[in-house]
């Protein structure tokens, strides 16, 4: 099975900071990762899918890069609602077997 | 508008089994995958396992091949999931969520069911 290590698990930054959180796969695969958002008490929601893209209604802030076994998340200025666990979830097979990683939690300093 | 709607909260005692569902509606259910996620207290996400309602077709993770089950009615548009001979380590959040084909996320999610395993 494939294995999705996310780092940090942790980290606070100050309104207005660049945030950079990546997951690491155990092997290749290609560009099937998606970002979520999780708030407390709530369900998650995605924000990026197939690696990069952007979905519809998330702000700009966020972006996704990455492919093969190295990906990247990024919120380039962070907002008090920013405030989240944040998981990348890869997917591979058809139908699909999906794996999360261990998460990131966010917050304001 | 998409809705997945699960069934409410539980206090369940230990040996004991417990059938969590999830009603879809705004959508085709048959069209999509739904699929089940673990979340423990202050834990992360967990996938446990997907249905295709059309068909009944299920995969489990390795994780939790045998140790639940995943059904859906198709004519009620409601998926289930299936927990037997419960243990306090089985209390979490469940969460039921539409699978989006193509990208292979989860693009509507339930409001989850939180299962407590208690004496």
């Amino acid at each position: 099975d494939i294995q999705m290590t996310q780092s940090p698990s942790s980290l606070s930054a100050s309104v207005g900071d660049r945030v950079t959180i990546t997951c690491q796969a155990s092997q290749d695969i290609r560009k099937y990762l998606n970002w979520y958002q999780q708030k407390p008490g709530k369900a998650p929601k995605v924000l990026i899918y197939d690696a990069s893209n952007l979905e519809t209604g998330v702000p700009s802030r966020f972006s996704g890069s990455g492919s093969g076994t190295h990906f990247t998340f990024t919120i380039s200025s962070l907002q008090p609602e920013d405030v989240a666990t944040y998981y990348c979830q890869q997917y591979d097979h058809l139908p699909p077997r999906l794996t999360f990683g261990g998460g990131t939690k966010v917050d304001i300093k | 508008e998409v809705q997945l709607v699960q069934s409410g909260a539980e206090v369940i005692k230990p040996g004991e089994s417990l059938k969590i569902s999830c009603k879809g509606s705004g959508y085709s259910f048959t069209n999509y995958w739904i699929g089940w996620v673990r979340q423990m207290p202050g834990k992360g996400l967990e996938w446990m396992g997907l249905i295709y309602p059309s068909d009944s077709d299920t995969r489990y993770s390795p994780s939790f091949q045998g140790q639940v089950t995943i059904s859906a009615d198709k004519s009620i548009t409601t998926a289930y999931l299936q927990l037997s001979s419960l243990k306090a380590s089985d209390t979490a959040i469940y969460y039921c969520a539409r699978l989006r084909r193509g990208w292979w996320n989860f693009d509507y999610w339930g409001q989850g069911t939180l299962v407590t395993v208690s004496s």
